[in-house]
């Protein structure tokens, strides 16, 4: 599985934007990019994916590099709620059987 | 319905016990997922079911069992555990894995049954 490397850890001001960077140097052609996160004491929840073109939706931006070796997950304004541990996942187009792998994560920390 | 329903919540269990966690979703999808995550841990994959064939174990001990009895059913069936393997396990469902963009499908999680082994 293609390896992702995302900081341990960032803090963010409330009502200001966030980016999270992810590195996936070793990504392949047809490898989606999908970013989770994890609440605290909740289950992972979906935010948003990608392959090649950048994507919003109600939660999140994700900004693919042209290259497609990185990825940043822009949350706009950040609120409290935000607060969680963010994950970068890179998933195989065919899926290779089903595998959703995560790694190290970003914790992300707001403050008020 | 899109939510993963995942019971009990919390499960207390002595090394000799056997019990189950269930996991249920009704939002047609034929996927479904056990993860195991410790504390401030990334969840790390157990198992996947697709179209309630096993698909994945990743190599996971045989005293931990899944089972998945229909589309939209999955257990976990627990005997003669250990006192590490105590955590948070998660289930997962999604959109069937055959296709060529099943690569793009999403994950719905639960919220997790915590187990704690005596």
């Amino acid at each position: 599985d293609a390896k992702t490397t995302q900081p341990n850890s960032m803090e963010s001001n409330e009502e200001e934007p966030v980016h999270l960077p992810c590195n996936h140097s070793t990504i392949s052609g047809t490898d989606y990019i999908h970013w989770y996160r994890q609440l605290p004491s909740q289950g992972p929840e979906y935010v948003i994916h990608g392959l090649t073109s950048n994507v919003n939706n109600r939660m999140a931006s994700l900004a693919i590099a042209e290259d497609r070796k990185s990825s940043t997950l822009i949350l706009h304004r950040a609120t409290l709620r935000d607060a969680a541990v963010y994950y970068c996942i890179l998933r195989a187009f065919y899926n290779q059987g089903g595998k959703l792998i995560f790694g190290q994560g970003t914790e992300l920390s707001v403050k008020p | 319905d899109t939510e993963v329903t995942q019971t009990p919540k919390h499960l207390v269990m002595g090394m000799t016990n056997k019990k189950s966690l269930k996991c249920e979703q009704h939002m047609g999808h034929r996927a479904m997922y056990w993860y195991k995550q410790k504390a401030k841990k990334p969840p790390e994959l157990m198992f996947v079911y697709s179209y309630e064939k096993l698909s994945i174990n990743e190599s996971v001990p045989s005293r931990f069992s899944p089972e998945c009895p229909n589309s939209s059913l999955l257990n976990l069936h627990l005997h003669a555990l250990q006192p590490e393997d105590s955590a948070l396990y998660l289930c997962a469902s999604s959109r069937g894995l055959a296709g060529l963009s099943s690569g793009a499908n999403v994950l719905t999680f639960g919220a997790g049954s915590r187990l704690t082994v005596l």
